[in-house]
């Protein structure tokens, strides 16, 4: 099992720009989560969903939309970028059943 | 009231010392604390949790200690490592979505 796969690694984008962040999981999840990480500031909840189709707004999601079309894909869609955004941005996923919650590897992205 | 209050933002011991990490929390509504560790680069990951029914849990090296009176949990790292300098964050979860709201951070360093 590969876990929670997130793509890219690390995207510079100019403001205004926009972008999606990838995140796939293969554990049959339910629940998929987007975080995002400033220093000094811990993680911070942007969406989350408990399903396919279904997807609800977390502490931090203006700037931000997502989707849930199927099981194993959460992707997290900028459409204009600011400088604000300038984050580390991490995708989680968890068992219905059970809290432990896995993070990818995260998306270093830096608008200028 | 959604808050996890964190402390020290950073700490240095040396090898075999213990070091202690300190959370609070305001929302008596979270019913599962998990504590996590990140390396430079790397997602979060799951180090150990406890439910509120608990006061004590151990794991290895790693404890956490739990006081639901005064809504305060702590991590304790016996005999600690250079391998064991990372970063650590405390959370915080409810509900049936089991987001997560995550303490600021400690940045542990264990010097050889």
């Amino acid at each position: 099992n590969a876990g929670v796969t997130q793509t890219p690694k690390f995207r510079i984008l100019k403001i205004g720009q926009s972008m999606t962040l990838q995140c796939t999981q293969d554990m049959n999840h339910n629940y998929m989560y987007w975080y995002r990480q400033d220093p000094g500031m811990g993680l911070k909840l942007i969406y989350y969903s408990v399903g396919a189709g279904i997807t609800d707004k977390g502490e931090v999601p203006n700037g931000y939309n997502v989707s849930r079309s199927t099981t194993e894909d959460f992707p997290l869609r900028l459409e204009l970028a600011a400088p604000s955004q300038t984050s580390v941005y991490f995708c989680a996923s968890s068992l219905r059943s059970f809290p432990e919650a896995f993070f990818g590897q995260g998306t270093r992205l830096t608008v200028v | 009231q959604q808050q996890v209050k964190q402390s020290p933002q950073s700490l240095i011991v040396q090898k075999g010392g213990i070091p202690i990490i300190n959370c609070a929390y305001e929302n008596t509504a979270f019913d599962y604390f998990p504590w996590y560790q990140q390396f430079p680069g790397k997602g979060p990951a799951l180090l150990i949790a406890i439910r509120p029914d608990v006061s004590e849990k151990k794991e290895g090296r790693f404890t956490i200690s739990f006081n639901k009176s005064a809504k305060q949990f702590s991590l304790h790292i016996m005999d600690s490592q250079p391998g064991d300098s990372a970063t650590y964050f405390c959370a915080a979860s409810r509900g049936s979505a089991r987001q997560l709201t995550f303490g600021s951070g400690t940045q542990l360093t264990v010097l050889p």
